[in-house]
């Protein structure tokens, strides 16, 4: 079974950090550009950033340029996204999703994880 | 950035309607345009592709058509699980961006 799973959100402080992660399973890992794409609560989606198959490539949303950093470990089947200098509006669900072949869309996506800021 | 623009916001309908969302790019996005459904308390399910492509799996009720900024998803007989909210999502040009979102609601 194709799946993704998130982890690592919490609760934490303005300017503080967090990594999260999401552990994929299912299928051949290293083939896919990875994304990450978050939610605020009842609200619409906005894409956060996103990888290349190897990591030689990152792109990321105005909103996290700077702060935020995309990485994945091919060898644990694992995607990460480091975030700093956290701040309010960066509270959201955070889902990883899996790119289709040849990135037309995104086909497979987790749960997500929540990432609450407080002041 | 390439600003997406659904409407209506939100819609009310019936089982058995005919349905269909807009979604206008600011720029051309080519077809490069893929629709998705999400419901209350789970992750988005792609439907549409390259703005036309139905993705497996999917019913075929769901079309897609439209090329450089505008794009409609029809849903071709409503049925009871497809209420929901919709969003398109332009991936020509990275950021990718998504539209604001179409609630589908019970009339």
């Amino acid at each position: 079974e194709v799946q993704l799973v998130e982890s690592g959100g919490v609760v934490v402080q303005v300017g503080g950090s967090l990594r999260l992660s999401c552990a994929a399973s299912g299928f051949t890992f290293d083939d896919y550009v990875m994304h990450w794409v978050r939610q605020d609560p009842g609200k619409g989606l906005e894409w956060v950033s996103c990888i290349s198959w190897d990591g030689g490539s990152t792109y990321y949303a105005d909103s996290v340029k700077g702060r935020f950093t995309t990485s994945r470990d091919n060898s644990k089947n694992s995607l990460y996204l480091q975030m700093n200098s956290l701040r309010t509006d960066d509270t959201a669900l955070y889902y990883c999703a899996k790119a289709k072949i040849l990135e037309n869309g995104m086909d497979v996506w987790g749960q997500g994880t929540t990432v609450t800021v407080s002041s | 950035d390439i600003q997406m623009t659904q409407s209506p916001a939100t819609l009310s309908a019936s089982v058995g309607d005919r349905v269909t969302i807009t979604c206008r790019a600011s720029q051309s996005v080519s077809n490069w345009l893929a629709w998705y459904q999400q419901k209350p308390g789970k992750a988005p399910n792609v439907l549409i592709y390259q703005a036309s492509s139905l993705e497996s799996g999917v019913p075929s009720r769901f079309s897609g058509s439209g090329s450089g900024t505008e794009f409609t998803l029809t849903i071709s007989s409503l049925q009871p699980d497809d209420f929901a909210t919709y969003y398109c999502q332009q991936y020509r040009i990275y950021p990718w961006t998504f539209g604001q979102g179409t609630k589908v609601e019970i009339k």
